[in-house]
């Protein structure tokens, strides 16, 4: 059964740091496209991040040069690094599997995780 | 930046067909998906590709997409239905877009 399940979310001041983890289970994290989405309280839903299968990645403009992810293939495990954290980061961040073809241009998330919330406040 | 756009509360009677819509520029040029998300609850993907169900999604969701505008359609609308739905377009410069969100009360 694939899964993904994260965890690392908590309170932290602004312009602090937190790292989120993205456990998975039931397929390989190396090939795959691997995704961090993120909502506000109240609010909709925000692409933060991708890391393909190839190792390149790719940010949304609200948190580039801020945020970084990566992967640990032999732990299956997709990593989000936060810093420089701003209010307005405070959000459900959820791990998110992503469906990529190219040659159609589909591309949609088929595997999400339950989230973690991460607040942003003094 | 590519934006889609939804209204943000449909209404239905139970039994009835909710409509809900996503707009953006040439919306049809792309493909479209929906995701289902219920209060405290992940978001679900119930179409992908436009048209297409995902296993274990009832038939009676459908989806179209065509000139600026892709629509998500309920037929015979039950109360568990009640849910927020979000769009879900890629664009090249801005990678994955989704609508505002829709909130579908079931009456």
């Amino acid at each position: 059964e694939v899964q993904v399940v994260e965890s690392g979310g908590g309170l932290i001041q602004p312009g602090g740091s937190l790292r989120l983890s993205c456990a998975a289970s039931g397929f390989s994290v190396s090939s795959n496209y691997m995704n961090w989405v993120r909502q506000a309280p109240g609010k909709g839903l925000e692409w933060v991040s991708v890391i393909y299968a190839s190792g390149n990645t790719y940010y949304a403009d609200s948190v580039q040069g801020r945020f970084t992810v990566s992967r640990d293939n032999s732990k299956s495990t997709l990593y989000l690094q936060m810093n420089s954290l701003r209010p307005e980061d405070t959000a459900v961040y959820y791990c998110a599997r992503s469906m990529h073809d190219h040659s159609i241009g589909s591309y949609f998330f088929d595997h999400w995780g339950q989230g973690t919330l991460v607040t942003v406040s003094s | 930046s590519y934006e889609v756009t939804q209204a943000s509360s449909v209404s239905v009677s139970a039994g009835q067909t909710a409509s809900i819509t996503c707009s953006g520029h040439r919306l049809g040029d792309k493909n479209v998906c929906w995701y289902q998300q219920k209060p405290g609850q992940s978001p679900v993907l119930v179409i992908y590709e436009d048209t297409k169900r995902p296993s274990g999604i009832p038939e009676r969701f459908s989806g179209s997409n065509s000139g600026n505008t892709a629509t998500l359609t309920i037929s015979g609308t039950q109360p568990l239905d009640e849910a927020d739905y979000y769009c879900q377009a890629w664009d090249s410069r801005t990678a994955f877009v989704f609508g505002t969100g829709t909130k579908v009360t079931v009456l």
